[in-house]
């Protein structure tokens, strides 16, 4: 597609569900990130991809949270067992390589509340 | 946790101001990238910057790569009400993958006619 697209844009959950954010990365971009926005703040690292491998996971808060990424493409992020602090939107992003300097394109986010 | 410290918090403007946001960081970057963020979107790259002391301009955008290293500022001029959003700064660090980046808190702008 032309842009990194996120789905769904928003989800209400309800405390101790899970739920998967799924993220289709701008075509032929190698590289894939998963950050988390809190209301108010900057951007936090969770997870990135280099192809279906992750190299940098270390951003993940706790081991509710996984992600995947399949034939170098789609990405889905699982959170288990979800907790009132997971709210948040969750921005994954893009670029061509890992390498430096590949420009970093982002989604519009899933919105996710947890009730 | 977040390395990076932005400011301001927040600036009212009238159109036609410049406006300035500077973030500092505890730690030394290899390169400092500047975001803005409109309301229910991503943010969008302004300008990255990947030497020290490197001054880069986007239009009525400027920002500069601290000599340091450890601090980068944004500048606009002649400020009109698109520019309304929060701006980020992000930095990555000399040891981490291209990708993880470390944001500020965001600067948000609001600008008056």
């Amino acid at each position: 597609g032309a842009g990194v697209s996120q789905s769904p844009s928003n989800k209400v959950t309800e405390k101790g569900k899970d739920v998967e954010l799924r993220c289709d990365p701008i075509s032929g971009h190698t590289a894939l990130y998963w950050y988390r926005q809190s209301l108010g703040q900057g951007l936090e690292f969770l997870i990135y991809f280099q192809g279906n491998s992750a190299p940098d996971k270390s951003g993940l808060p706790s081991d509710r949270f996984s992600a995947e990424r399949t034939g170098g493409s789609v990405s889905t992020l699982t959170i288990q067992r979800t907790q009132q602090e997971d709210s948040a939107v969750y921005l994954c992003a893009s670029s061509r390589t890992g390498v430096a300097g590949n420009t970093i394109y982002f989604g519009e986010g899933s919105w996710l509340t947890v009730v | 946790g977040q390395q990076l410290n932005q400011s301001p918090q927040s600036m009212f403007i009238q159109e036609g101001e410049d406006v300035s946001m500077n973030c500092t960081s505890s730690s030394i970057f290899n390169t400092w990238l500047w975001y803005k963020q409109d309301p229910g979107e991503g943010p969008v790259l302004l300008i990255a910057l990947y030497k020290a002391g490197e001054l880069t301009s986007n239009g009525r955008l400027t920002a500069q790569f601290g000599i340091t290293r450890k601090d980068s500022f944004l500048n606009i001029s002649a400020s009109i009400p698109s520019d309304v959003g929060i701006y980020f700064c992000a930095g990555q660090t000399l040891t981490d993958s291209w990708g993880k980046l470390q944001f500020g808190a965001g600067t948000q702008v609001v600008v008056t006619p």
